[in-house]
């Protein structure tokens, strides 16, 4: 079984702080990455995609991929208490079509 | 923007009954997929859609079946609900060319009694 691992936090941060949440996953053969943020009661929304190596910024996001190192990153600067939610990491599986899902941390936002 | 949409938000079933979830997608995506989601076991794919009529078993589809006559339609089927499968169910879909990125739906809280 290919693995998406994050630390389930929770991950408690000050507004306007730099959030920082970590993924690793098991199978070198994945190439397409992306984080999704779910509120309590509701369904994932996409946020971030990335498919290759480096930095892609979007707004008050940044992924980071490593595949050398099989990890993806997401950091969310001047964090707001809106942004407290469970963020997912998604990876591709094998037969590319579906993900395979990490368990999410959960981030709390504090005012 | 795509828009995926699911029949019911909450469900109440009685265990051994037939349920049908539906799922409606109006982006003319190729792919459709079937999740279910519990606290401590994250997200699990039960069956996906690759095209009209096709369909693949995913980490966890005993207990389920699929049927997809449409493109932008994916139906679940739990053929005889059972306690287990009282859950949160959600469904995505993906373009099949453009891109990888999967789109969720609402979700749907599935409780059997």
């Amino acid at each position: 079984q290919k693995e998406v691992e994050q630390n389930s936090g929770p991950l408690s941060v000050p507004e306007g702080a730099i959030a920082s949440l970590n993924c690793t996953y098991s199978d070198r053969g994945s190439q397409s990455f992306f984080w999704y943020r779910q509120y309590s009661g509701k369904s994932p929304e996409l946020i971030m995609s990335i498919y290759s190596n480096g930095d892609k910024e979007d707004g008050r996001f940044t992924a980071q991929l490593n595949k050398a190192s099989q990890y993806v990153s997401l950091l969310i600067r001047d964090s707001q208490p809106s942004d407290s939610a469970t963020y997912l990491c998604a990876v591709t599986m094998n037969s590319g079509y579906a993900l395979n899902f990490g368990k999410g941390t959960s981030l709390l936002v504090t005012p | 923007d795509v828009k995926v949409t699911q029949s019911s938000r909450y469900l109440v079933k009685r265990t051994g009954e037939k349920v049908f979830l539906e799922c409606v997608q109006d982006m003319d995506h190729e792919n459709m997929f079937w999740y279910r989601q519990d606290p401590g076991l994250g997200l699990r794919l039960i069956y996906f859609s690759y095209d009209v009529k096709m369909k693949e078993k995913g980490d966890i589809p005993e207990g389920y079946s699929v049927s997809r006559e449409k493109k932008e339609r994916f139906s679940l089927i739990l053929e005889s609900a059972s306690t287990n499968q009282t859950s949160m169910y959600l469904c995505a879909s993906r373009s099949g060319t453009a891109s990888y990125e999967q789109y969720f739906g609402p979700g749907t809280r599935l409780t059997v009694t």
